[in-house]
């Protein structure tokens, strides 16, 4: 079956520290790997993606994500952590052979401290 | 403008009303999509259309019923909910084709009692 695991329900960090949010994924074939951030009460906003390529990919709000392709997982990082990056945060893989489905992880709350 | 927008923001319904979700995209996407969430719980989808063609209804009860009217234009029917249909209904937009991002909106938080 195909699944996304994010091992953690919450990630606690202080602000400037690095943070990382962990994702491995059981899906055949070179899926298309995405992250999605949901603030509460909104809808999910995407903030970057891995096609092919470099395996470090750049997105939106500082964030990058690193694909490992022998370890199966697309681990989303910061360098430097901001009090408002505190949300809940989705890893999401879509099948080559079926685009139209994004199987998404459980999610991730982020809570960065002052 | 990577934007969806959804009306209501907010409903509540009671479980005899009939109502409707809408969600609009302007980007000149062809695939729409309509998401149930729970709370603290990941998106599920329930329908895909595509080309204004419903593609995929991941086996959703009759009582919702969508709709495609054009291609910018995606509605969702409610009628005879149960309280456990009670989340937040999130639409989405993309180009139907390999490796497109999805584009969701803010969502519609409904309540049905």
């Amino acid at each position: 079956a195909q699944s996304v695991a994010q091992p953690e329900d919450q990630v606690n960090v202080a602000e400037g520290n690095p943070l990382t949010v962990k994702c491995t994924y059981s899906v055949s074939g070179n899926p298309y790997l995405f992250w999605y951030v949901q603030y509460p009460n909104r809808g999910l906003q995407f903030l970057l993606k891995y096609i092919t390529g470099d395996n470090l990919v750049k997105g939106s709000y500082g964030f990058e994500a690193e694909f490992n392709k022998s370890q199966t997982s697309f681990h989303l990082k910061k360098p430097s952590a901001l009090v408002s990056d505190s949300a809940l945060y989705f890893c999401a893989v879509s099948p080559r052979y079926n685009t139209d489905k994004l199987i998404f992880g459980t999610g991730t709350r982020l809570q960065v401290f002052p | 403008d990577t934007e969806v927008t959804q009306t209501p923001k907010h409903l509540v319904m009671g479980m005899t009303n009939k109502k409707s979700l809408k969600c609009e995209q302007h980007m000149g996407h062809r695939a729409m999509y309509w998401y149930k969430q729970k709370a603290k719980k990941p998106p599920e989808l329930m329908f895909v259309y595509s080309y204004e063609k419903l593609s995929i209804n991941e086996s959703v009860p009759s009582r919702f019923s969508p709709e495609c009217p054009n291609s910018s234009l995606l509605n969702l029917h409610l009628h005879a909910l149960q309280p456990e249909d009670s989340a937040l209904y999130l639409c989405a937009s993309s180009q139907p084709k390999d490796q497109e991002t999805q584009y969701f909106g803010p969502g519609t938080r409904l309540l049905v009692l």
